[in-house]
């Protein structure tokens, strides 16, 4: 089954560091989405990303965020300058294009994130 | 108004009985209603969804339950088994379920022997 893939799986960095993280969606999706969950948490929506722009972002989502999808196939979140708030589980997903049956997200595996 | 509140918090279940987890929403703009399963150190993975214009939906062992007057949610799984100790969430999004998902807190499940 396909999977969308994160790297690192976790990252440790120091407080005002900047932290990229990486996914690699699913070939043929098209809508592409960072989640980040705190630990013990609800889900939490950053930022939705389409057609190579950014198509929605939550509050979480300042100026300290950035994504990219500098290829055809990698999917990136920048943290300019990471905060200890900024801990928590980092997921990707992808979706197909729209009309297709499976309307669901696929999530990767996160990436976790420790600021110290 | 965003919000999606579910409950319980927790729930432990003996195997075989019928583990019920229940969400509550306010935003009439939701029409795509997924429930997610995560296993710990795992990204959440679509279980089963359904859109309001269907009072029910089941997959195997898992069905929801729809009350779109009440805007009221839930998931049924029947025949709980270990394997189904997981958390759960409930989540909405609009826009045909291509806009932002908002999740609901989780269920922590615990299928006991």
């Amino acid at each position: 089954e396909p999977e969308v893939t994160q790297t690192p799986s976790h990252q440790v960095t120091q407080m005002g560091q900047e932290v990229i993280l990486r996914c690699v969606p699913i070939s043929n999706h098209l809508y592409f989405y960072w989640y980040r969950q705190i630990l013990g948490q609800k889900v939490e929506f950053l930022v939705s990303f389409y057609n190579n722009e950014i198509s929605e972002k939550s509050e979480i989502f300042d100026d300290q965020f950035s994504v990219e999808r500098p290829d055809g196939s990698n999917f990136t979140l920048k943290i300019r300058s990471t905060k200890l708030e900024d801990s928590a589980m980092y997921f990707c997903a992808s979706r197909p294009i729209q009309g297709a049956r499976d309307y669901g997200y696929t999530f990767g595996s996160g990436t976790r994130l420790t600021v110290v | 108004q965003q919000q999606v509140k579910q409950s319980p918090q927790s729930l432990i279940v003996q195997k075989g009985g019928i583990s019920i987890i229940n969400c509550a929403y306010e935003n009439t703009a939701f029409d795509y209603f997924p429930w997610y399963q995560q296993f710990p150190g795992k990204g959440p993975a679509l279980l089963i969804a359904i859109r309001p214009d269907v009072s029910e939906k089941k997959e195997g062992r898992f069905t929801i339950s729809f009350n779109k007057s009440a805007k009221q949610f839930s998931l049924h799984i029947m025949d709980s088994q270990p394997g189904d100790s997981a958390t759960y969430f409930c989540a909405a999004s609009s826009g045909g379920g291509y806009q932002k998902v908002t999740f609901g807190t989780g269920t922590k499940l615990q299928v006991i022997p």
